[in-house]
């Protein structure tokens, strides 16, 4: 299996800050990886699909990057409602699926 | 609008089983690519199967043998047949469409829990 590591496990930021949070995959898998948020006792929600393609209707100030190995989701200002878990995903072959173990973007 | 409602979740013993049903509107199952993702009380998220448009499914190691996935196209309806339960099956369970095609999950339901106890 592929294994995705998130790090960091939590982040303090204020509002306004400039975040970065980065996936590291196991072996390669292009550009196919997803981000999501996730607030406590609701459903996922789509950031960023293909590694930097952003989700319709999702504000402009999430962006994505990356390929290979490596990838990191930005968010360029801290708002209120950001605070939540996120989670990247990986979907190199659809038998393989995997999900970082989250990251945890908590008020400083 | 795009609604996904799950269904069929309950308290079961250890060796039984349970089908989930994830009832869609606002789009057709049967030409989207679709998913079950779980997530154990405190946990992350795992995915646990998908069924192609084209009726192709896909498990997770974790489940493989003991769930099932399908559809009811006339219902436009996703289900999860879970059989030989486990404690570690204990999950919140969402279904979960891909419209893009490629893997990411763009509609999510609310979810169902499945509690596996005796």
């Amino acid at each position: 299996d592929i294994q995705m590591t998130q790090s960091p496990s939590t982040l303090s930021a204020s509002v306004g800050d400039r975040v970065t949070i980065t996936c590291r995959a196991s072996q390669s898998i292009s550009s196919w990886l997803a981000w999501y948020q996730q607030k406590p006792g609701k459903a996922p929600k789509l950031l960023i699909y293909d590694a930097s393609s952003l989700e319709s209707g999702v504000p402009s100030r999430f962006s994505g990057s990356g390929s290979g190995t490596e990838f990191t989701l930005t968010i360029s200002s801290l708002q209120p409602d950001d605070f939540a878990t996120y989670y990247c995903q990986q979907y190199n072959s659809y038998s393989l699926i995997t999900f970082g173990q989250g990251t945890r973007l908590e008020i400083k | 609008e795009v609604q996904l409602v799950e269904s069929g979740g309950g308290l079961v013993q250890p060796g039984g089983s349970l089908r989930l049903s994830c009832a869609a509107s606002g789009f057709t199952v049967s030409s989207n690519y679709m998913s079950w993702v779980r997530q154990a009380p405190g946990k992350g998220l795992e995915w646990v199967s998908v069924i192609y448009s084209g009726g192709s499914t896909y498990y997770a190691d974790s489940v493989k043998g003991r769930f099932t996935i399908s559809r009811d196209n006339s219902k436009n309806t996703l289900y999860l047949q879970m059989n030989s339960l486990r404690a570690e099956d204990t999950a919140v369970y969402y279904c979960a469409r891909d419209s893009h095609g490629s893997g990411s999950n763009d509609y999510w339901g609310q979810g169902t829990l499945v509690t596996v106890s005796s």
